[in-house]
């Protein structure tokens, strides 16, 4: 069945640094979204990609989405303490999976 | 709209007793799916449902744990009987479907803590 891959684990950023995840899919998706979570808190819906090579822009984040449509990223410019979360990919496909996440936390 | 609902927000019960986890998704919305998240195991999809009918059940860990969606407005997702390694994050969420197909964002709900004793 379909599987999503998502690397790292876990980065610890200092205040100011980049941060970026990845996200692989064993098979072809029809769609990609991002959720962050915050700690305590549940997934939120951060955005979603469609076409192959896409590419969006929320302020400092930038979402890729790949040319196959097998694999994402999430690049953060300059992270902040409040960049501080989970974020998740969630591959859909004929269902939805989400991927195991990636731990950010940045120290100020 | 409130969002997605759950209660209890927390949970504290003893080994072998039974415990229900209840949902209100969004109005309108026809898809409900359910979430475990443990450190250990992460975010994992238990089943979801599509316009009340249960679509793909194969997340559930085993016969423990059992989920209706009586009306489109409600679901519970049951454990019996519970055991400590249910001890976890469970989430509800909803989504519904774009018209150009999939599915559009999940809106999750803020959790049920469960600790099992």
């Amino acid at each position: 069945g379909q599987q999503v891959m998502q690397i790292p684990q876990y980065q610890h950023v200092q205040e100011g640094e980049d941060f970026t995840t990845y996200c692989n899919s064993s098979t072809t998706l029809s769609n990609i979204q991002w959720y962050k979570q915050r700690p305590g808190g549940h997934p939120v819906f951060l955005i979603q990609l469609v076409k192959s090579g896409e590419v969006k822009k929320q302020k400092r984040l930038t979402f890729q989405f790949g040319e196959a449509k097998k694999n994402s990223s999430l690049h953060i410019t300059a992270t902040q303490t409040t960049d501080v979360g989970t974020y998740f990919c969630a591959g859909q496909n004929n269902d939805m999976r989400f991927g195991a996440g990636t731990r950010l936390t940045v120290k100020p | 709209d409130a969002g997605v609902i759950q209660s209890p927000r927390h949970e504290v019960t003893e080994m072998g007793q039974e415990v229900t986890l209840r949902c209100k998704p969004i109005s309108g919305h026809d898809y409900l799916f359910w979430y475990r998240q443990t450190m250990m195991r992460g975010l994992e999809l238990l089943i979801y449902f599509n316009n009340n009918v249960p679509i793909d059940d194969s997340g559930m860990p085993e016969d423990r744990f059992s989920a209706k969606m009586p009306n489109a407005s409600f679901s519970t997702l049951k454990i019996q009987p519970s055991e400590p390694r249910d001890s976890a994050v469970y989430f509800c969420a909803s989504s519904f479907a774009l018209s150009r197909g999939g599915l559009n964002e999940q809106f999750f709900g803020p959790g049920t803590r469960l600790t099992v004793l």
